[in-house]
């Protein structure tokens, strides 16, 4: 399966722990984006990663989220502590190059994050 | 005012009626305008983008835009049942990707 893989699928949490959500872009892409949906709403973006570097962070809180994108292996969104406004569905998306061009972005079936 | 917007509709069309899904935008330097399907509890699905001024054409789609107005469509011809879906309208631009809210088409059979 070439496309954007994500995992879990499903994730439940009680508050107060820890969500590790991954994603793995499509071949041939270096360019990932993290995105949350609230139910009836729309796509808010988070964040937008290259290899080993962070572009653009000003759509994550500033406390308890983070991401990351290894030199080797998935891209990581790490939310700790969690509560119950943390209850999403969370998107990964990826592309051949970046925001600022005019590349598509191609979307992971998302992690749906439910808190206890 | 947001960067994207959409009617949140719901929109309702016959089976075989032209649905038409509208999209305005704020940023002027926006350079890329993408159309998504989503199905409910499933993941945005590209179907058409458009770069240039005008009308573009991929089967039953057409995408239009008009820069000048900032404001860009989608028609879907002879709309069918699985064309129900949200359908959300990004934007491209120097700084960042925009989505709208999405706007809910139902076709009736």
């Amino acid at each position: 399966n070439a496309g954007v893989m994500q995992n879990p699928r499903h994730l439940v949490r009680r508050r107060g722990q820890e969500a590790r959500l991954r994603c793995s872009p499509m071949k041939g892409h270096s360019h990932v984006y993290w995105y949350r949906q609230l139910p009836e709403e729309g796509l808010k973006f988070m964040v937008y990663l290259q290899k080993e570097n962070i572009i653009d962070e000003s759509g994550m809180p500033k406390e308890r989220f983070s991401a990351e994108f290894p030199k080797e292996g998935p891209s990581i969104l790490r939310i700790q502590q969690v509560v119950r406004g943390d209850s999403a569905a969370y998107f990964c998306a990826s592309s051949a190059t970046g925001f600022y061009s005019n590349q598509p972005q191609h979307f992971g079936d998302g992690t749906r994050l439910s808190i206890l | 005012q947001k960067e994207v917007e959409q009617n949140s509709g719901p929109l309702s069309v016959p089976e075989g009626a032209i649905a038409s899904l509208n999209c305005t935008y704020s940023d002027r330097g926006s350079q890329s305008f993408f159309w998504y399907r989503q199905y409910s509890g499933k993941s945005p699905e590209l179907i058409m983008f458009i770069y240039s001024n005008g009308d573009k054409e991929d089967g039953r789609f057409t995408a239009q835009l008009n820069k000048a107005s900032q404001y860009v469509s989608l028609l879907i011809r002879d709309s069918q049942p699985s064309d129900s879906a949200t359908y959300l309208c990004a934007v491209g631009g120097m700084n960042q990707f925009y989505f709208g809210t999405g706007t809910s088409l139902t076709v009736i059979p």
